[in-house]
């Protein structure tokens, strides 16, 4: 089956600094990257679609300067939350469509911990 | 709007049989999809239906209606490590997914 996984799994940093974190498709070719984020016991809430090789589309009121992706390959996508504030902690999780753009293959997700 | 409805919470006992419910409002229809999340993990696909029925996966089933905006995951014989949020989810007509808030399932021994 496809398999998404996305590094760090788990990252504590300080305020003011910036983090990166990578989605990687390890058995298909993902035209379609999703970025989400979850809060606690809430749902997930999409903050931007991204195609390879094109400029990602971001959610109503997700900074796009804030949260920089990159999907620079069929295989990669990066986000980065840039100058990250104690509000930004939160569960962030990947996913990535095939070609049939149907079913989501979802990524482990990744907890940040700004302190 | 777009908007997926589905209970918050929901207690079951172990060994019984649970039905979880959503309602969907969304642009175009591409699916309906299912998925289950434990507590601090990422969500894993449970099933999907594009046209009306039930479909039917082991211990799990998805019904759809579309004509009614409404699709139930059934799940029997309920087991312990079946405690953990169902989110239903539709996907639109530019093959985006829009989530419910998803259903907290509790199982009681």
């Amino acid at each position: 089956g496809a398999v998404v996984s996305q590094h760090p799994s788990r990252v504590i940093c300080k305020s003011g600094t910036s983090v990166k974190i990578e989605c990687r498709s390890l058995d298909f070719q993902a035209t379609t990257m999703f970025w989400y984020r979850q809060f606690p016991k809430q749902s997930l809430m999409l903050m931007a679609t991204s195609n390879e090789g094109s400029k990602a589309t971001y959610e109503q009121g997700v900074e796009k300067d804030k949260f920089l992706i990159n999907h620079a390959s069929l295989t990669l996508s990066t986000l980065t939350v840039t100058s990250a504030h104690p509000e930004d902690s939160s569960f962030y999780i990947c996913s990535a469509t095939g070609t049939s753009e149907r079913e989501q293959y979802f990524g482990p997700g990744t907890r940040l911990t700004v302190t | 709007g777009q908007n997926i409805d589905q209970p918050t919470e929901m207690t079951a006992t172990e060994g019984a049989i649970v039905q979880i419910n959503c309602t969907y409002q969304t642009s175009g229809f591409n699916g309906l999809f299912w998925y289950q999340q434990h507590a601090g993990e990422a969500p894993t696909f449970l099933s999907y239906n594009v046209l009306d029925g039930l479909e039917e996966k082991g211990r799990f089933s998805s019904f759809l209606s579309r004509s009614k905006g409404y699709s139930y995951l059934l799940l029997k014989e309920l087991q312990m490590k079946d405690s953990a949020s169902y989110l239903c989810a539709s996907m639109d007509s530019n093959y985006q997914l829009i989530w419910g808030a998803g259903t907290k399932l509790i199982i009681k021994p």
